[in-house]
């Protein structure tokens, strides 16, 4: 069965640098997605991706952050600056169209020290 | 966003049916009801969804109210793997494509 799958699984890097996290959705879909999780909290929303623009971006998703897909197939999370209150698990996702199911990866847990 | 409400927690016992209630009293008529599932250190589970009649998969079953205003996911015979987190979420069927999660249904099962 196709899935999303995400690298790296855990990241630790120090507050200030540049994190990317990678996923490469599933090969058909046309919409991406990036959520996270902060230990203990609900899912957030950060920001959605078609048509190799963003469609929506949450309050979270600053211009710290930044996505691209370079190639067709892989779909990037850039952190510029990392902050301490940026740990948490990332989670890609991707949709086949509005009214079919999204799929999420199994995360990207991102420690920032 | 609309909104849905769900309770913050259900128990049930092993190998008996669970209806984990979700109501969405200001749906709209395009937007389809999905649930989504988080098992502990997991990422969301997509688990069924469907717009207006009842839909059954390898999972769960849905029922929907003929209003829509309520939906009732089904487990059929819950097991200790179904313990997680359930989320009922409305998705738009527009350019907002997103979806939002809530606080969910934490599903406790007893063996």
């Amino acid at each position: 069965e196709p899935e999303v799958t995400q690298t790296p699984s855990h990241q630790v890097t120090q507050m200030g640098q540049e994190v990317i996290l990678r996923c490469v959705p599933i090969s058909n879909h046309l919409y991406f997605y990036w959520y996270r999780q902060i230990l203990g909290q609900k899912v957030e929303f950060l920001v959605s991706f078609y048509n190799n623009e963003i469609s929506e971006k949450s309050e979270i998703f600053d211009d710290q952050f930044s996505v691209e897909r370079p190639d067709g197939s892989n779909f990037t999370l850039k952190i510029r600056s990392t902050k301490l209150e940026d740990s948490a698990m990332y989670f890609c996702a991707s949709s086949e169209d509005t009214r079919k199911a999204i799929y999420f990866g199994e995360g990207s847990w991102l420690t920032v020290v | 966003d609309a909104k849905t409400t769900q309770p913050n927690s259900m128990e049930s016992n092993e190998e008996e049916p669970v209806h984990l209630p979700c109501n969405h009293s200001t749906i709209s008529g395009t937007d389809y009801i999905h649930w989504y599932r988080q098992l502990p250190s997991q990422g969301p589970e997509y688990v069924i969804h469907g717009l207006t009649s009842n839909v059954n998969n390898r999972m769960a079953s849905l029922a929907i109210a003929e209003d829509r205003k309520s939906s009732t996911l089904i487990l059929h015979r819950a097991t200790l793997r179904d313990a997680a987190v359930y989320y009922c979420i409305l998705r738009a069927l527009n350019r907002d494509d997103k979806i939002i999660f809530g606080k969910g249904t934490r599903l406790h099962i007893l063996p």
